[in-house]
Formats: structure tokens, sequence, C-alpha cells
């Protein structure tokens, strides 16, 4: 069936490091991947997306990178800030109506 | 421009009882999608609405939930009598074209069944 799953539940970094969330997916058909960020109490809020003819894209400290061929998603996140914790979720659209979302990977930062 | 509007933001039901979910889209968006999200879970799709017409209720269970998005007014999540596993977050999401990935998310309506 349609899944999306992640490696790591939780993940610590230290300020200003380099944070980096993996996402595995399910179903070749995607036409795109998008990246949510979710804070404590709060809907989903885009980060970025991607088309599934495209293996990179970058927008403002956050880059997005997919390999079709082992079917892997990964968010890196520059330069990490408090402001970045959060819960971050994969998503794709194996059709056209709706989002399959993954679990989430938990994003501590650490002072 | 406002956001994508959802009330209640938290409503507690007794088993047994109805629940009613409001979202307005962001202005213009004529695009709806209803998921839920139990704790420490990512969101499932439920209902995805144009309005005065659901297009796709895969996600839907099939007794006791019901979805609309009238011509005037919010689009609406109903459920009927309620049961302890229906409690959750309940997010609903709008966009100005067909599952665009410009798709905004409201705060969500926490619903716990006691």
């Amino acid at each position: 069936g349609e899944s999306v799953g992640l490696h790591l539940p939780t993940l610590s970094v230290q300020e200003g490091d380099n944070s980096i969330i993996n996402c595995a997916y399910s179903n070749s058909a995607s036409d795109y991947f998008i990246w949510y960020k979710q804070e404590s109490g709060k809907g989903p809020q885009f980060i970025i997306d991607i088309r599934s003819n495209m293996d990179k894209r970058q927008g403002q400290r956050v880059t997005v990178l997919l390999n079709k061929t082992v079917k892997h998603l990964s968010l890196q996140i520059a330069a990490t800030q408090p402001g970045d914790s959060a819960v971050y979720f994969c998503a794709e659209n194996p059709s056209g109506n709706k989002l399959v979302f993954g679990a989430g990977t938990i994003l501590r930062v650490k002072s | 421009n406002a956001g994508v509007m959802q009330n209640p933001r938290h409503l507690v039901r007794r088993r047994g009882q109805e629940a009613r979910l409001r979202c307005s889209p962001m202005k213009g968006h004529s695009h709806v999608y209803w998921y839920r999200q139990l704790p420490e879970e990512g969101l499932k799709f439920m209902v995805y609405l144009q309005k005065e017409n659901i297009i796709d209720e895969s996600g839907m269970p099939k007794e006791r939930f019901s979805a609309e998005f009238p011509k005037e007014g919010p689009s609406i999540l109903r459920i009927q009598q309620v049961v302890r596993g229906d409690s959750a977050a309940y997010f609903c999401a709008s966009s100005l074209y067909p599952m665009s990935t410009e798709a905004f998310f409201g705060q969500g309506t926490r619903l716990t069944v006691v």
C-alpha cells in the first residue's frame, strides 16, 4: 500500500549545526513531495516542495534532495536555530486529491 | 488576508454526542481538504471538497462521518455519535488550485471524547 516513512523519530542537533531529516517513500507514481513543519499546537506549515522530475531544490536555509532510485527524500536545514525545533513531516501525492504523510521526525535544537 | 480558520480550537464531547468542526478557507480558495492526526502520528487524509461538491471521500469512515462545503459559509466536518477513538486533531487545508502544493493548513480542532 501507500506509505511514507521516516528513519529517525527524534533528531537532536546543536544550534548552528546543519540538520538532515530523512524520509523513505513507496509510491513511484507520486508527482511531488513536500516537507512540512509542525510546531506544538499548530497546523502543518509548508516548507519546501520538489517535483518528481527534479533531484534537488533549495530554499532559504533549506534544501530538499530526492533520490528516486532508492525512493528517498531528505530535508537539510543549514545553521539550525532554536526556532527550527518542531516536528517535520514529509508528504507525497500518490493521486491527485490527497497527500500521504509520514509519521514525523522531532527536531530538537540545543542551545 | 486571514489564513485558514478553524473553530472551535478545542472541543470536548461525551460519547454518543455529535461533533461539528468548522473550517473557513483562505479568501478566494475553493478547494478544502480535511485531515485527521492521532497523537505522535502523521496526518491522514479524510476528504476533499470543492464548493457544494465532495470530490474524494476515500479517507472518510463509512459511518458517522460526513462533510460538506456549502456555497455560502464554512466547510463542516460532522461526526455523529462520537466514540473515544474519534479523539484526535482535525486539520483543514485550503488551496486556490486543485491539490496544489500551495495548500495552507489551519490550526486544527482538537477533539476529545470523554
